[in-house]
């Protein structure tokens, strides 16, 4: 079945770790995203991709990396500059210009930093 | 950047009423727009999109959008207790991101 992977789904980091957060798509889609989403709160982008080897920041990049070397993987770094990292990571995709309202969502992570 | 405004709830609507969702966005520029609906613990599905003023309708779903007054609709009839769920407002900006509003929380009561 196509669909996004996201690992691990729980996460827990000590303070000054990094970690990184892995996001698979198997739909060939050439755009993938990273959000954030606080209790209460709506989804806030972090970075998203539109092609291979190429990557932009979003409204709250500071303290995360991403690479996009495949088109199918999109993994995300919490640094530990990050300095309130605990919160629920959604991964997603779509197919590009045009269909940017259509995203396809993983399952999630969930980082706690103990 | 565009903003998308919803009010957080809880919407506590009967079973069997009509749960209406609103969404206000800041660009009159915009011209689409989108529903996505997020169960406690889960990640988001997207379940209406419109492009053009006037209704759209898939099942018990209705989305309204109203460009001259900025704001977009998403009515349910027919509510039931499956429908409980936050329901997310976004917009598309300009760089193919999508902009999403904090959500409306909605309680179905059987």
């Amino acid at each position: 079945d196509g669909g996004i992977t996201q690992s691990p789904k729980y996460l827990f980091r000590k303070e000054g770790q990094n970690v990184t957060l892995s996001c698979e798509q198997n739909l060939n889609h050439d755009a993938m995203y990273w959000y954030r989403q606080d209790p209460g709160q709506g989804l806030r982008l972090i970075y998203y991709s539109q092609i291979v080897n190429d990557f932009q920041k979003g409204d709250i990049a500071e303290g995360y990396s991403v690479s996009r070397e495949k088109k199918e993987s999109f993994p995300l770094t919490v640094t530990s500059a990050q300095k309130n990292p605990t919160a629920f990571y959604l991964c997603a995709s779509s197919t590009g210009t045009g269909r940017v309202g259509e995203l396809f969502f993983g399952e999630g992570s969930r980082l706690t930093v103990l | 950047q565009k903003e998308v405004e919803q009010n957080s709830g809880p919407l506590s609507v009967p079973e069997g009423a009509i749960a209406s969702l609103n969404c206000t966005y800041s660009d009159r520029g915009s011209q689409s727009f989108f529903w996505y609906r997020q169960y406690s613990g889960k990640s988001p599905e997207l379940i209406m999109f419109i492009y053009s003023n006037g209704d759209k309708e898939d099942g018990r779903f209705t989305a309204q959008l109203n460009k001259a007054s900025q704001y977009v609709s998403l009515l349910i009839r027919d509510s039931q207790p499956s429908d409980s769920a936050t329901y997310l407002c976004a917009v598309p900006e300009y760089g193919n991101k999508l902009v999403f509003g904090a959500g409306t929380i909605l309680r179905v009561k059987s």
